[in-house]
């Protein structure tokens, strides 16, 4: 397998533009999970999906941050509009199942923001 | 690669040292602790878990180790190799099916 999958791996882009950042887990996981990574703040779960359902979407910062998972194989995390403080490496995640099943990450994206 | 933090707890070590990583983690109701590498400009991959109920665990060059009573888990590497440079964290349960991750800890080893 391929493994998850992240597009773009980096992004630059001008505050107030839109930002959609995708996502591929490793086909057959049930599980479909978003992070940000800062030096400030380390890595923090944004949201989870079981089965392409969210599940716990208490990490997203704001409105303007927004994810969908259409299918079993495509998840996307939309920033609209963004700002200089949503610059950080984006990561997506898949397991097979809950915990403990592992967490396999994609490679992430780096969004800078101007 | 991406720099996951410039002020990260930094670790040095040289080429055959065994080096010691230490974690404290917070909910001494966790089950399962797991330990990730992340290269610079890469994601976070896993090396090995430990449950609540054993102390140590060993893998590959590595071997994990839980103290409860302190809720302190360390990771240790054995011989280690300029491959092993990367920052590690220490993970903990922080939900029915999600993880809460340490800030990491730097390794440099130089050859």
């Amino acid at each position: 397998d391929a493994g998850v999958i992240q597009s773009p791996r980096h992004e630059v882009t001008e505050m107030g533009q839109e930002v959609t950042l995708r996502c591929k887990p490793i086909s057959g996981h049930d599980y479909l999970f978003w992070y940000r990574q800062t030096m400030m703040r380390g890595l923090e779960l944004l949201i989870y999906f079981n089965n392409n359902v969210p599940i716990d979407d208490s990490g997203m910062p704001e409105d303007r941050f927004s994810a969908k998972m259409p299918n079993a194989s495509f998840s996307t995390l939309k920033i609209q509009p963004s700002e200089p403080r949503d610059s950080a490496v984006y990561f997506c995640a898949s397991s097979l199942g809950r915990l403990p099943d592992t967490q396999y990450f994609g490679p992430g994206t780096r969004l800078t923001v101007l | 690669g991406e720099s996951v933090g410039l002020h990260l707890p930094t670790l040095s070590a040289q080429e055959g040292d065994n080096s010691i990583i230490n974690c404290a983690y917070s909910n001494s109701a966790s089950d399962y602790f797991i330990w990730y590498k992340q290269e610079s400009g890469k994601g976070p991959q896993f090396i090995i878990d430990i449950r609540s109920n054993m102390d140590k665990r060993q893998g590959q060059r590595v071997t994990v180790l839980l103290n409860k009573t302190v809720k302190h888990l360390s990771l240790q590497i054995a011989a280690t190799q300029p491959g092993d440079s990367a920052v590690y964290f220490c993970a903990e349960p922080g939900g029915y099916s999600t993880l809460t991750f340490g800030k990491g800890t730097m390794l440099l080893v130089s050859p």
